[in-house]
């Protein structure tokens, strides 16, 4: 079963606008990771959050970790069309090399 | 570094036919990974290798699939004999595990389509 289940599936929001995406799991982790992925094209890495952090920003995306509700978040601020992609939060459990994907939120922004 | 390195890109072959799917590694990377992400079932991870020694092959779908990493700078994916369900996109990742924190990079990803 996948460890991360993301949602919603799908967003849909204006140019300008903030996007948020949510990921849970179920077991302990070492850190979770977010991806984002264009059509056709391989995930690309975009930040990653260890279980005893809680939140963390890269330019325009602002990452929370809660530990007690099994929870993450991924914030882009001011989104453009060119942030149109598959997001994927990823994580790895303790002790192990394996890291389990969610099914992924598409977001769309419109121009 | 030129990142992690697939071939071929697009493959279509007959049902019944053996494939084979090719990766190279980022250099000094310890970790790769083979995956296959479709529409119904999303990204799903096949094997693992740490230091080419493969650690868990529990996703494989079935014997039909093997994987091998003769060294750290090439593995290969084999599904023999081919079905029109093994239409996917197979996904190569490497990564540098240093005891539990660590970030994936991703190859352009094989399209396999069986017919």
């Amino acid at each position: 079963s996948q460890q991360g289940e993301e949602d919603p599936q799908a967003l849909s929001i204006q140019e300008g606008e903030n996007a948020t995406m949510n990921c849970s799991y179920k077991t302990s982790i070492n850190n979770l990771q977010w991806y984002r992925q264009n059509s056709g094209r391989g995930l690309v890495h975009l930040i990653l959050i260890r279980s005893n952090e809680r939140e963390k920003h890269s330019g325009r995306l602002r990452v929370t970790l809660d530990t007690s509700k099994k929870s993450s978040s991924l914030l882009i601020t001011a989104s453009r069309a060119a942030d149109t992609a598959s997001y994927f939060c990823a994580t790895a459990y303790t002790g192990g090399f394996k890291t389990i994907f969610g099914a992924g939120t598409r977001l769309f922004v419109k121009a | 570094d030129a990142g992690v390195i697939q071939s071929p890109r697009h493959e279509v072959t007959e049902m019944g036919q053996e494939v084979t799917l090719r990766c190279k590694p980022i250099s000094g990377h310890n970790s790769l990974f083979w995956y296959r992400q479709t529409m119904m079932r999303g990204l799903e991870l096949l094997i693992y290798f740490n230091n080419n020694v493969p650690i868990d092959d529990s996703g494989m779908p079935e014997d039909r699939f093997s994987a091998k990493m003769p060294n750290a700078s090439f593995s290969t994916l084999k599904i023999q004999p081919s079905e029109p369900r093994d239409s996917a996109v197979y996904f190569c990742a490497s990564s540098l595990f240093l005891g539990g924190s660590y970030e994936q990079y991703f190859g352009p990803g094989t399209r396999l389509t069986v017919t």
